[in-house]
């Protein structure tokens, strides 16, 4: 099976700008979640899809969203970006979110917001 | 509230001695328990994880864990070191209990940098 993939692999962008990530998770998995990775506050999760719906969400601002389509790929949105969005941005899938369940990471996308 | 602990963030060993990497939790009621590793410039590769039975787990690449309820602790194992496990390792954990603010969702430590020498 093909694993997590995710585009693009590294972004520039500029403050004030938006930013649109892509996750296509393993076949046949319907949960997606989305984290973030910076060498100041390590790994911290931004949100969780299944089923074409936000279960759970992270402690993040407004700015940060995402969404889920029907074949389970997920996409996240940065809007007005800040210094400090400067990330790995990773996702990850499992079959349906629960708890025992392991979840299987992409590549990432590095983002730089100059 | 969940929390991990991964009380050194750098760890140094020669190859071929044993390694371990420590790491305590804090959770409501039971725990699953998982171990993850990060190479330079890649996502996270799952290497094991405890749920339930034995308390030793044994994973990917040699590496085994050991689950001890009472120091609420985890600590990741292998007994020969290879200069290619070099990288960083992550512990996680989640409540057994599924609840909608645990959902898809993994409780990380900070991290703990591996460096085996040749």
């Amino acid at each position: 099976k093909a694993g997590v993939t995710q585009t693009p692999r590294y972004l520039i962008k500029t403050r004030g700008q938006q930013v649109t990530l892509s996750c296509s998770p393993i076949s046949g998995h319907r949960s997606v979640s989305w984290y973030q990775q910076t060498p100041g506050q390590g790994l911290q999760f931004l949100f969780e899809y299944f089923s074409e719906t936000q279960r759970n969400k992270g402690n993040f601002p407004g700015r940060f969203s995402g969404r889920q389509f029907s074949n389970s790929r997920s996409e996240m949105n940065v809007s007005t970006l800040e210094l400090g969005d400067s990330a790995l941005y990773l996702c990850a899938s499992s079959l349906a979110g629960g708890n025992r369940e392991t979840q299987y990471f992409g590549p990432g996308t590095r983002l730089l917001v100059l | 509230a969940q929390s991990v602990a991964q009380p050194e963030d750098q760890v140094n060993v020669a190859e071929g001695n044993p390694l371990t990497v420590k790491c305590t939790y804090s959770v409501s009621g039971n725990p699953y328990l998982f171990w993850y590793v990060q190479y330079p410039n890649r996502g996270l590769q799952f290497l094991l994880k405890y749920i339930t039975g034995d308390n030793l787990v044994k994973g990917s690449y040699g590496f085994e864990a050991e689950f001890n309820k009472s120091q609420t602790s985890f600590h990741l194992k292998k007994p020969s070191a290879l200069v290619s496990d070099s990288a960083l390792y992550f512990c996680a954990v989640r409540p057994s209990a599924d609840r909608g603010s645990t959902l898809g969702r993994l409780y990380f430590g900070r991290g703990t940098q591996l460096t085996v020498w040749p």
